[in-house]
């Protein structure tokens, strides 16, 4: 019964493909976020989504795109991918936007480009 | 812009040791303050939150942490830890004054590793 679910976990691709990654979470939240985890565990804000609106939309490159097609869903489509882009991105919601609301994360994506 | 530093990238303790995981941040406004706990191959899990009054919250698996506003501090304790505590912990800032969203911002880890 997992609250923040994305698929796949793991992703290995080539340069230059497109890749997505799925999110969903059955919480009944209203705020989704990506987040991104680099080697060296350093986690940085992507993006964040509150009832389908883009509310936080951090300096990252315009090969992402999120796109959440209802406040259950948040997905993360990348284009043209670059070595640089190995990461594992997390997906997470909280029940609102306010900056004291707890997060849930799911258990992440490990995207690996090669 | 917001800042969190964890001092320790690794701490090593014997089982049934305390551990303090230091934190300190540097903001100039007031912030609310989370310590985030990722155990191996998993996202991360709320341990505790530190939003307003008692300067002492305590969370879950024990653990306790103790805002320090004069020396912007927030470190994690725990006075018996155990090997299921061998994780990695992350402490983050949210700004209070950004109520439209939330954006964490986290501290670079500290590796917990509790040996028999």
């Amino acid at each position: 019964d997992t609250a923040v679910s994305q698929t796949p976990k793991y992703l290995v691709t080539q340069m230059g493909n497109d890749k997505s990654i799925k999110c969903e979470q059955n919480l009944g939240h209203d705020t989704m976020y990506w987040y991104k985890q680099d080697s060296k565990k350093f986690l940085k804000i992507m993006f964040s989504y509150n009832n389908k609106e883009l509310i936080i939309n951090e300096t990252v490159p315009n090969r992402f795109s999120p796109k959440s097609p209802d406040k259950a869903h948040l997905n993360l489509h990348i284009n043209s991918l670059e070595l640089g882009d190995s990461a594992v991105y997390f997906c997470a919601s909280s029940q609102d936007r306010r900056a004291n609301t707890e997060a849930f994360f799911g258990q992440g994506t490990r995207l690996t480009v090669v | 812009a917001q800042s969190v530093t964890q001092l320790d990238s690794q701490v090593p303790v014997f089982e049934e040791a305390p551990v303090e995981l230091r934190c300190n941040y540097s903001s100039s406004v007031s912030v609310y303050l989370f310590w985030y706990v990722q155990y191996p191959n998993q996202g991360l899990q709320l341990l505790l939150k530190y939003l307003s009054g008692s300067t002492l919250v305590k969370g879950i698996n024990g653990f306790e942490a103790e805002f320090n506003k004069s020396q912007t501090s927030f470190h994690l304790r725990k006075p018996s830890v155990h090997i299921s505590d061998t994780a990695e912990y992350f402490c983050a800032v949210s700004d209070r004054l950004i109520q439209g969203a939330q954006k964490l911002v986290f501290g670079q880890g500290t590796r917990l590793t509790i040996n028999p």
